[in-house]
């Protein structure tokens, strides 16, 4: 059974900084991960997607690697903002329990900008 | 290109009623997805639907329903709600055939509808 984790659960950090947001699964056989962002109480914005056979892709000031073979992603954001204040979300995609491509996600890290 | 549009946004229910939620998928997309978001158990994926079939249904009791029109528009029945029914409701859409894609199909994600059951 494929299980999402996201650490840590929450991080703030003064405007500025550099930071790293850490993903990792239990199951390498994916097609698929997908960050995500999530405002209060609205829906989901894709940031990245990276398949699998990718290792990873560049958005602005955002960076997405993928390891499947240890099962871990990291979403790296340069320079935050208060802007980027939000719920960041990983989400693979796979064949699990017969079911193709609906996504798995991790329980998201709240993250914090402090101007 | 418009995003995807899910109404109503806001919906409040008492327990043993039947609500109806709505979803429109991007310009061209076929696929749609379903998803529950809860503070407990996180976002829980309910139903998919590609060209008016549902391929894959999520670990639901059978008062959740679904269908999808041959305009890719999708509806979500949930019938006799209760309390553990609020959530906020998430609908998806891709352009291409998830799982099957090579791993391309970038889920859209809309606004969602939040429901309340009293």
């Amino acid at each position: 059974k494929q299980e999402v984790t996201q650490i840590p659960a929450a991080l703030s950090v003064p405007e500025g900084e550099n930071l790293v947001l850490n993903c990792s699964f239990t199951d390498s056989a994916i097609y698929n991960l997908q960050w995500f962002r999530q405002d209060p109480g609205k829906g989901l914005t894709s940031l990245l997607l990276i398949q699998s056979s990718q290792r990873e892709q560049t958005s602005g000031r955002l960076n997405a690697s993928l390891d499947k073979s240890s099962g871990r992603s990291t979403l790296y954001i340069a320079a935050s903002q208060p802007g980027d204040s939000a719920t960041y979300l990983c989400a693979v995609g796979g064949n699990y329990g017969g079911s193709q491509g609906n996504l798995i996600f991790g329980k998201g890290t709240k993250l914090s900008v402090k101007p | 290109k418009a995003g995807v549009t899910q109404t109503p946004r806001y919906l409040i229910k008492t327990r043993g009623q039947q609500v109806t939620l709505s979803c429109s998928p991007i310009s061209g997309h076929r696929s749609v997805s379903w998803y529950q978001q809860t503070p407990g158990q996180g976002l829980q994926f309910l139903f998919e639907y590609f060209s008016e079939t549902q391929r894959n249904k999520g670990n639901f009791p059978g008062r959740f329903s679904g269908r999808q029109f041959s305009n890719s528009r999708s509806e979500m029945n949930v019938s006799t709600l209760e309390l553990g029914d609020s959530a906020l409701y998430l609908c998806a859409s891709s352009s291409l055939l998830p799982g099957l894609a090579g791993g391309k199909d970038e889920q859209f994600f809309g606004p969602g509808t939040r429901l309340t059951v009293l």
